[in-house]
């Protein structure tokens, strides 16, 4: 099992451009979401998704979209970067949303916005 | 979600035990006590989680007082590897919350040879 799989690792973006950071898991986890990490700082809910074809905003989703069309892929866009986008991204699954289980956290994308 | 309140550092020598506390006051009678720890430059790793029971897995205990209020994480063998920061979560059950894990600061523990 890859478990969550993040690409890219690393990315510098400018200001205004779009892209989208991938998210894959294995596990036929039900539940796939995504945080943001800045410096010093605790992780912070941006999307999340209880299954295929449902999603919904955390905490922080402005200039942020996801969509969920299989179980196994949670994609994050960043429709125009900018320099408060700046941070590292991690996506987490989890098996069940009935029972309480641990949630896997994929290695992080270090996004840089310039 | 219940806030939880952890020293913000603390150092521990190679091979002693290492006890993390955390207090969560305010907790609910439906919510888990979980911790992670975060590696440097890695993402979070689950290591235990209990709801009023004392729990033990290969990683660590976790030691919860009986009127839930604190608990205390035990590394028992703490190595150089167990250097990370260590986040105590309270939170309601998965699908009343869409299982939002809420990180606060956390704590970091530094594992000296």
């Amino acid at each position: 099992n890859a478990g969550v799989t993040q690409t890219p690792k690393f990315q510098v973006l400018k200001t205004g451009q779009s892209m989208t950071l991938q998210c894959a898991q294995d596990m036929n986890h039900e539940y796939m979401s995504w945080y943001r990490q800045d410096p010093g700082m605790g992780l912070r809910l941006i999307h999340y998704s209880v299954g295929a074809g449902i999603t919904d905003q955390g905490e922080v989703p402005n200039g942020y979209n996801v969509s969920r069309s299989t179980t196994e892929d949670f994609p994050l866009r960043l429709l125009s970067a900018a320099p408060s986008q700046t941070s590292v991204y991690f996506c987490a699954s989890s098996y069940s949303l009935t029972v309480d289980t641990e949630a896997f956290f994929g290695q992080g994308t270090r996004l840089t916005v310039v | 979600d219940a806030k939880t309140t952890q020293p913000p550092s603390m150092d521990c020598a190679e091979g002693r035990a290492a006890n993390l506390p955390c207090n969560h006051s305010t907790i609910s009678g439906n919510e888990y006590v979980y911790w992670y720890r975060q590696i440097h430059s890695q993402g979070p790793q689950y290591i235990i989680h209990g709801l009023k029971n004392n729990e033990t897995n290969e990683m660590a205990s976790l030691i919860i007082t009986e009127d839930r209020k604190s608990s205390t994480l035990i590394l028992p063998h703490a190595t150089l590897r167990d250097t990370a920061v260590y986040y105590c979560i309270v939170r309601v059950p998965l699908l009343a919350a869409g299982n939002k894990l809420t990180f606060g600061g956390g704590t970091r523990v530094l594992v000296k040879p």
